[in-house]
């Protein structure tokens, strides 16, 4: 079964620092994998998406992530946090059927202080 | 903005009665996704459509949930007998697919139920 876990429930940042977000993910197969941004009381909006092509990804906003195999890892990065991106962050494994169902992770939450 | 929309975005009712959400996909899309988010947690699959068909439904979805897609463009969940346990964020989305081939799902800004 397809799994993802996210590291830290929580991380903040410092305007103008890097950000890091850890994911790992479990999968009997190539994956599907994304990164998911929720502000407070709004729905999910797509960051970026890894199927199968560059293990670099670069998504909206300035994000990118890196799928690295050995690791099993997905970890979210920027070079230089803005306050627009305190938000909820999700990595989401696609289930592998063909509907493409998805299975998300617990959630980091990032804070960013001016 | 034709985005995925849903309607109501709050929903404050007391135990025992019934509910009923809506959404409206981006309407070039077939298939069409019901998930259901708790406080704290990531959002969890309750549903999918293809089109007008309900191809795959999760174990969460108790007996009192029903989803409908009848034309395939609007779907309507619906929530029978509401229990406190059923308050959460419930999140649709849509996206474009084929056989094996999907496009990311889109989401809408979700229905928040309360229940007294």
């Amino acid at each position: 079964a397809q799994s993802v876990t996210q590291l830290d429930s929580h991380v903040s940042v410092s305007e103008g620092t890097p950000v890091l977000l850890r994911c790992n993910y479990s999968s009997s197969y190539s994956p599907s994998l994304f990164w998911y941004v929720q502000h407070p009381n709004k729905g999910l909006q797509l960051l970026l998406k890894y199927t199968s092509a560059a293990t670099l990804v670069k998504g909206i906003n300035g994000f990118e992530a890196e799928f690295k195999k050995s690791e099993t890892s997905f970890h979210l990065t920027k070079p230089s946090a803005h306050m627009s991106d305190a938000a909820e962050y999700f990595c989401v494994v696609s289930d592998g059927g063909s509907q493409g169902n998805l299975i998300f992770g617990k959630g980091t939450k990032l804070s960013v202080k001016p | 903005d034709t985005g995925v929309s849903q309607d109501p975005r709050h929903k404050i009712t007391k135990r025992g009665q019934n509910v009923t959400f809506r959404c409206d996909p981006i309407s070039e899309h077939n298939r069409l996704y019901w998930y259901r988010q708790t406080l704290g947690q990531g959002p969890e699959f309750l549903t999918y459509f293809q089109n007008e068909a309900q191809l795959e439904k999760s174990r969460l979805l108790s007996d009192r949930f029903s989803a409908e897609r009848p034309k395939g463009s609007f779907s309507t969940l619906e929530i029978q007998r509401t229990e406190q346990g059923d308050s959460a964020m419930y999140l649709c989305a849509s996206s474009l697919g084929a056989g094996n081939s999907n496009q990311p799902q889109h989401f809408g800004d979700g229905t928040r139920l309360s229940i007294l």
